[in-house]
């Protein structure tokens, strides 16, 4: 089985940093991966942390730490166009579950 | 950059009706899916794919859903006798390996309508 835990909502301002946790209890773990979609959207794949650490991809960075079943999402210089839903998805294997995700609200 | 390609965009149905919702995942993978999102739901996975064979389904992936990937391009979901649940968008995706690495690709979507 698999567990996530996200906060389901998060509002920031245009300019800001802003981080989303996320905790996970799954079998199997490969790795984490992050999604973005926006309303009406298809998913779009962010990042993937396969080891402990950051990685970084443009104003977006992702954080994993396997001993803690952590990881959080950092974004950046946040924009307008980031206002959508992201998914911290336990990922690897033959399929990714998706949970309810976070809801991102940028606001001027 | 490369695509999934999902068509039609929208479709509309009768109940009971048959619907082909298809697919044309990015050339050089190997791994296909689909998914589906109720409207305010979260994304759910219905069926993996791979050496044109089934690899894992959902319980949602029930008789009335098969998958064809009838040549080396097309991708195919069919629902056989729609109903009115079955409303909701739905996304093929692929991916290159399962390391993870690459992410999944995903179509922008059909969305189904089932009156």
């Amino acid at each position: 089985g698999q567990s996530l835990e996200q906060p389901s909502e998060v509002t920031a301002v245009e300019g800001a940093i802003v981080q989303i946790n996320c905790t996970y209890q799954t079998s199997g773990f490969y790795g984490l991966s992050w999604y973005q979609q926006h309303d009406g959207g298809a998913p779009t794949f962010l990042s993937y942390n396969a080891l402990d650490g950051l990685e970084e991809t443009g104003r977006f960075s992702s954080f994993l730490s396997r001993s803690d079943s952590y990881g959080y999402l950092l974004l950046q210089e946040l924009q307008m166009k980031d206002s959508a839903s992201y998914f911290c998805v336990p990922g690897g294997g033959n399929k990714l579950t998706f949970g309810t995700g976070t809801q991102l609200k940028v606001e001027l | 950059e490369p695509e999934v390609t999902q068509t039609p965009s929208h479709q509309v149905t009768q109940m009971g009706q048959e619907v082909i919702l298809r697919c044309v995942p990015i050339s050089n993978h190997l791994y296909f899916y689909w998914y589906r999102q109720i409207l305010g739901q979260k994304v759910e996975f219905l069926v993996s794919f791979y050496n044109n064979e089934i690899s894992e389904k959902s319980e949602i992936f029930d008789d009335q859903f098969s998958v064809e990937r009838p040549d080396g391009s097309n991708f195919t979901l069919k629902i056989r006798s729609t109903k009115l649940e079955d409303s909701a968008m739905y996304f093929c995706a692929s991916t290159k390996d399962l390391t993870g690495y690459y992410g999944y690709t995903f179509g922008s979507g059909t969305r189904l309508t089932v009156v």
